[in-house]
């Protein structure tokens, strides 16, 4: 299994709703990223997870947050954001003693 | 603060042609990536290049890594339609240090 999987693929959310986004790797990798892309442009990173912990948090704010119960799964809670937060929100995992990552689909976030 | 400087930023060909997109540096990295992103998905890894000089190719598509490691390019041969998309040069370190992107190349192949 060389898949990174994501879901939702698209969320449409009002200011004040709670919603979270998945992501789940099986492939044994112990560094999980958040990523967030804006149209035209390239992923911003966002929080780095490795073996569990959070090890880079690009000042995001704090209606961002990250979660990652165990080695397979990252989750991003999601309150009270605002309509500028509306992207493409990536997850992507990396091999230990590997550069490259691997990225998963994607979710569509609106918020409104 | 390391940069990549990626260019062309656009371009658009006709189907047949040949292009070549750079990726450069003024920083070492210990390897790069090329991915390849169409609209509304994440990127795929397209290759990885590790060491200084380094050619390889994946069909049509050939990269080559830079002697001092500073910079790369992607060679697209008899570019066809459905090479179409945005291509993202990554720079990586050791550890968890964040891959550098750069700001992308936006191909468009016509039929």
């Amino acid at each position: 299994d060389t898949e990174v999987t994501q879901t939702p693929k698209h969320l449409v959310m009002g200011m004040t709703n709670k919603k979270s986004l998945k992501c789940e790797q099986h492939m044994g990798h112990r560094a999980m990223y958040w990523y967030k892309q804006k149209a035209k442009k390239p992923p911003e990173l966002m929080f780095v997870y490795s073996y569990e912990k959070l090890s880079i948090n690009e000042s995001v704010p704090s209606r961002f947050s990250p979660e990652c119960p165990n080695s397979s799964l990252l989750n991003l809670h999601l309150h009270a954001l605002q309509p500028e937060d509306s992207a493409l929100y990536l997850c992507a995992s990396r091999r230990e003693g590997y550069n490259e990552q691997f990225f998963g689909p994607g979710t569509r976030l609106t918020v409104l | 603060t390391q940069l990549l400087e990626q260019s062309p930023q656009f371009l658009s060909i006709q189907e047949g042609e040949n292009l070549t997109v750079y990726c450069n540096s003024s920083s070492v990295f210990s390897s790069l990536q090329w991915y390849r992103q169409e609209p509304g998905e994440g990127p795929v890894l397209l290759v990885t290049v590790v060491t200084g000089g380094e050619v390889k190719k994946l069909k049509r598509l050939t990269f080559q890594f830079g002697d001092a490691r500073k910079d790369s390019s992607l060679h697209i041969t008899a570019a066809q339609p459905g090479d179409t998309g945005l291509y993202l040069c990554a720079g990586g370190n050791s550890g968890n240090t964040p891959l550098v992107f750069g700001k992308g190349t936006r191909l468009s192949v016509i039929a």
